[in-house]
């Protein structure tokens, strides 16, 4: 079964600055997806960036972009010039390429960004 | 473009009542669709998800149910809700194999 780690509860981060968020995965697939997804105060689940695994270039999308590292099995999240509102509950998650049905979820890292 | 419904938004329940949630999905046809259960400070797990109308897979055993009688609607039922029924659920739909999944804005259920 494939699992999903985020070894850090909550992160602080100053406005302006950069965080990077970690996310460890464990499988023995070779084609998958990876995601972050962002989930305000109001919960709404928000895609913030996908990664497809047979691809080595690291997803970007603005502020937000990923080190994917599929030997070490990482994907971790840095997010640039930090606002206010990037406060959030951020999930790694993980998803078959044959299985899309089977998305599996982090336990989630509570990122506050202060003024 | 798509866009994904919820209701209601929030809900109080006694112990051993009915329990009916709703989710509509618009712009998109045959789109899979998911039930997930958030509780408090965590991550998200998976209840049920459709293929199709009147296809549903459990992925865990509990006392709720879930329906597809069209489309675009997802349903989660319960004849008799339990304390530990209480939590935020999420619907999502995807569009297929290799699609990511979108976020309804989730019912936060309370069991009293």
């Amino acid at each position: 079964a494939q699992t999903v780690t985020q070894s850090q509860p909550e992160m602080s981060v100053q406005e302006a600055e950069t965080v990077t968020l970690s996310c460890t995965y464990d499988t023995s697939e070779n084609n998958y997806y990876l995601f972050w997804y962002k989930q305000p105060p109001s919960r709404q689940m928000i895609l913030v960036i996908r990664q497809e695994a047979y691809k080595q270039q690291n997803a970007t999308e603005n502020r937000f972009s990923v080190n994917f590292q599929k030997a070490a099995k990482s994907f971790s999240l840095k997010i640039s010039d930090s606002q206010l509102g990037d406060t959030a509950m951020y999930f790694c998650a993980f998803m078959k390429h044959v299985n899309n049905n089977d998305m599996r979820f982090g336990a989630g890292t509570r990122l506050t960004v202060k003024p | 473009s798509q866009t994904i419904h919820q209701w209601p938004a929030t809900l109080v329940q006694p112990v051993g009542s009915p329990l009916s949630l709703e989710c509509t999905v618009e712009g998109t046809s045959n789109p899979n669709l998911y039930w997930y259960r958030q509780a408090a400070g965590r991550g998200l797990q998976l209840l049920f998800y459709s293929v199709g109308i009147g296809q549903i897979s459990s992925e865990v055993p509990q006392n709720l149910s879930a329906s597809r009688p069209q489309d675009r609607q997802f349903i989660l039922s319960s004849k008799k809700l339990l304390l530990s029924d209480s939590g935020f659920y999420l619907c999502a739909w995807s569009g297929g194999v290799g699609y990511e999944q979108y976020f309804g804005p989730g019912t936060r259920l309370t069991v009293t």
